[in-house]
């Protein structure tokens, strides 16, 4: 477990509002990643970032930004929702170093409506 | 494209014998595996991985096994348990890239 904590864990917000979702670590976890999880396509990574104020875009990053301002906060921010934005997201985080292990937090189900 | 599948979205197998789910990868870069399990209105959990210089790798009632050749991994549950029912998710990263590629899972489901 590594402390991860992501708020809000429901959101419900119309169509074209931005929305953004916060990943809070305590572990000092260099690597920080956001996910979302839709039935039939699994984890899809959106963006993921390697340091503070590095990240780079994952498979489905358009739509989405990101921030990362300090080590232990990450953001990922929709400048405009859309109802295909309508899923679960998940944030990750790993250490740098020999194990390949992430460790993920309990996810926010957001609905655009 | 996806690079790694698992094309069985639902297994179900009775309590006490094996489970065994399936992955398939086609990204010849991947050379290192991993299998988390998901309960419902849960973040995935890491359960076992597998690096590329091995074909097998066990951890109590689990073994995974990996076939470079064939790009292809299992992940073995024995015996399995009424509380191994989940989804199960595979997951691939390149040396380096500290990027991870998921399946799309397959829901296991242990019959009492």
């Amino acid at each position: 477990d590594a402390g991860i904590t992501q708020s809000p864990r429901h959101k419900v917000t119309e169509t074209g509002t931005p929305v953004t979702l916060r990943c809070h670590q305590t572990e000092n976890h260099r690597y920080m990643y956001w996910y979302r999880q839709d039935p039939g396509h699994g984890l899809r990574l959106i963006h993921y970032s390697y340091g503070v104020k590095d990240t780079d875009k994952g498979e489905v990053s358009d739509g989405y930004s990101v921030s990362r301002s300090k080590t232990e906060d990450f953001l990922l921010t929709l400048e405009s929702a859309t109802s295909s934005q309508t899923s679960v997201y998940f944030c990750a985080t790993h250490t740098s170093g020999e194990s390949y292990e992430q460790y993920f937090g309990p996810g926010t189900r957001l609905t655009v409506t | 494209d996806q690079q790694v599948k698992q094309n069985s979205p639902s297994l179900s197998v009775q309590e006490g014998r094996i489970s065994i789910l399936n992955c398939d990868y086609t990204n010849s870069m991947f050379d290192y595996f991993l299998w988390y399990k998901k309960y419902p209105a849960e973040g995935p959990t890491f359960l076992i991985s597998i690096s590329s210089i091995k074909d097998k790798n066990e951890d109590g009632r689990f073994t995974v096994f990996l076939n470079k050749s064939a790009k292809h991994l299992s992940l073995h549950i024995v015996p399995s348990q009424p509380g191994d029912s989940a989804v199960y998710f595979c997951a691939a990263s390149a040396e380096g890239t500290y990027k991870y590629i998921f399946g799309t899972g397959t829901r296991l489901k242990v019959l009492a």
